[in-house]
């Protein structure tokens, strides 16, 4: 059963770079056919999908956060990253990873639990 | 204001049958599969609904879900008071961005 666990810093000062790590386990990240994206949810409000690096090591990213996103993968600890530079408290949410892909990437069949990230001084 | 629209609220009491629409643009439903995702209270969605009308295993099949030129919609059918949840589709947009619904909150009467 796959599962996916995200970590990192649950706050950050604004200005700062926000920084989140998704580990991946019982199943390889290196599989062909699947995406691996990072969804995050404001308190009390709807989804909002980030981006995804797909197997190939290809971005893709929200056109709204694009300047300031950079999502990566470790193939050798079988995780990957998520990067969000010069954040402010309107990026304050709950950050998941999730798998996507083979039909399509909006298909996101497994995630983590979710982590809050606050943006405060 | 979310590219794919969904209605806020929907309702509806034990047993009964309710939709929830999703309607974008010829970008992204109309040219993309759809995916529908339920999300309880403090949890991560689970995916529900994708390809427009599949369902993964272990989904109900009191779930259903199809798409229509650019919009889709969610239909669940014999409503149990486990279903109370927000309810999101999800779909592809040609701009190369993927999209979420506003999402709706569906209350069990």
């Amino acid at each position: 059963q796959l599962q996916l666990q995200e970590s990192g810093s649950g706050l950050v000062k604004p200005s700062q770079t926000l920084s989140l790590t998704c580990a991946v386990s019982g199943g390889s990240i290196s599989s062909g056919g699947y995406s691996w994206s990072w969804i995050r949810q404001p308190p009390g409000k709807g989804l909002e999908w980030i981006g995804y690096i797909y197997h190939s090591g290809s971005t893709y990213y929200n056109p709204s956060l694009k300047s300031r996103v950079t999502i990566s993968v470790d193939r050798s600890k079988n995780q990957f990253s998520l990067k969000l530079s010069s954040v402010t408290a309107a990026d304050t949410a709950v950050y998941y990873c999730a798998r996507g892909g083979i039909n399509g990437p909006m298909k996101f069949d497994y995630w983590g639990q979710g982590t809050l990230v606050t943006v405060s001084s | 204001q979310s590219v794919l629209t969904q209605p806020p609220s929907a309702s509806g009491t034990p047993g009964q049958r309710v939709t929830i629409s999703c309607s974008g643009s010829s970008s992204n439903i109309g040219s993309n599969t759809v995916n529908w995702y339920q999300q309880l209270p403090g949890t991560a969605p689970k995916l529900l609904i994708y390809s427009n009308n599949q369902r993964p295993s272990g989904v109900p099949d009191r779930f259903s879900g199809s798409k229509s030129g650019t919009s889709a919609s969610l239909a669940i059918s014999g409503l149990q008071s486990e279903d109370e949840a927000d309810y999101y589709c999800a779909a592809w947009d040609d701009s190369l961005n993927g999209l979420f619904g506003g999402g709706t909150k569906l209350t069990v009467l």
